[in-house]
């Protein structure tokens, strides 16, 4: 099992610019989650899934979408990158989003970089 | 508001010792505790996880202690070995609220040969 995969690891787009950050779990998990992780701060919320065909938003969405394309799949869009939006991007899944005591599993990430 | 507190924010120790990380939390309605490990570069790995009832959770050699009552948790980490190099993030969960985990800023740990 691949556990969450997340492409692509690396990216440079200059402001304005649009990209998807792909994300899938082979783990048969319903909930999915997107952080942003900057330096000096706790990983964020962007947005979550709770499951296939729902979407909501978390602490810090503007600037972003997202679609739950399937069970497996969740990705994030940057419409029209600004500079604040570099920062370090982690998918992550867990059965059930109410269960917390299951755990999250986390993809190894994607760094953007906004010139 | 709820927060996550670690300390200290960075640490430097030699291999072979011990060394503890410090988690405080105002977090409510507290779930759960879990200890994560970053390494550079990668998303992170849970290590432990703690309920309100527990005191105390190991892993090899990671022991993690919970006080409820003063909202406190330790990670300690005995004869630490080089690969032991990563981050300490601290999450607590609530058991409700939009937002269920609340992550700590982390600890990033050095073991110098």
């Amino acid at each position: 099992n691949a556990g969450v995969t997340q492409t692509p690891k690396f990216q440079v787009l200059k402001t304005g610019q649009s990209m998807t950050l792909q994300c899938a779990q082979d783990m048969n998990h319903n909930s999915m989650y997107w952080y942003r992780q900057d330096p000096g701060m706790g990983l964020r919320l962007i947005y979550y899934s709770a499951s296939e065909g729902t979407t909501d938003k978390g602490e810090v969405p503007n600037g972003y979408n997202v679609s739950r394309l399937n069970k497996r799949e969740f990705s994030l869009r940057l419409e029209s990158a600004a500079p604040s939006q570099t920062s370090v991007y982690f998918c992550a899944s867990s059965a059930d989003r109410d269960r917390v005591l299951w755990e999250q599993f986390f993809g190894p990430g994607t760094r953007l970089t906004v010139l | 508001k709820n927060q996550v507190e670690q300390s200290p924010q960075s640490l430097i120790i030699l291999e072979g010792k011990n060394c503890t990380l410090q988690c405080n939390y105002t977090v409510s309605p507290f779930s759960n505790l879990r200890w994560y490990k970053q390494d550079t570069g990668r998303g992170p790995v849970s290590l432990t996880i703690m309920t309100f009832s527990e005191n105390t959770k190991s892993n090899r050699r990671y022991t993690a202690t919970l006080d409820a009552d003063t909202k406190q948790s330790s990670l300690h980490i005995t004869a630490s070995q080089l690969s032991d190099s990563a981050s300490y993030i601290c999450v607590v969960s609530l058991t409700s609220g939009t937002y269920k985990y609340i992550f700590g800023t982390g600890t990033r740990l050095k073991v110098l040969a």
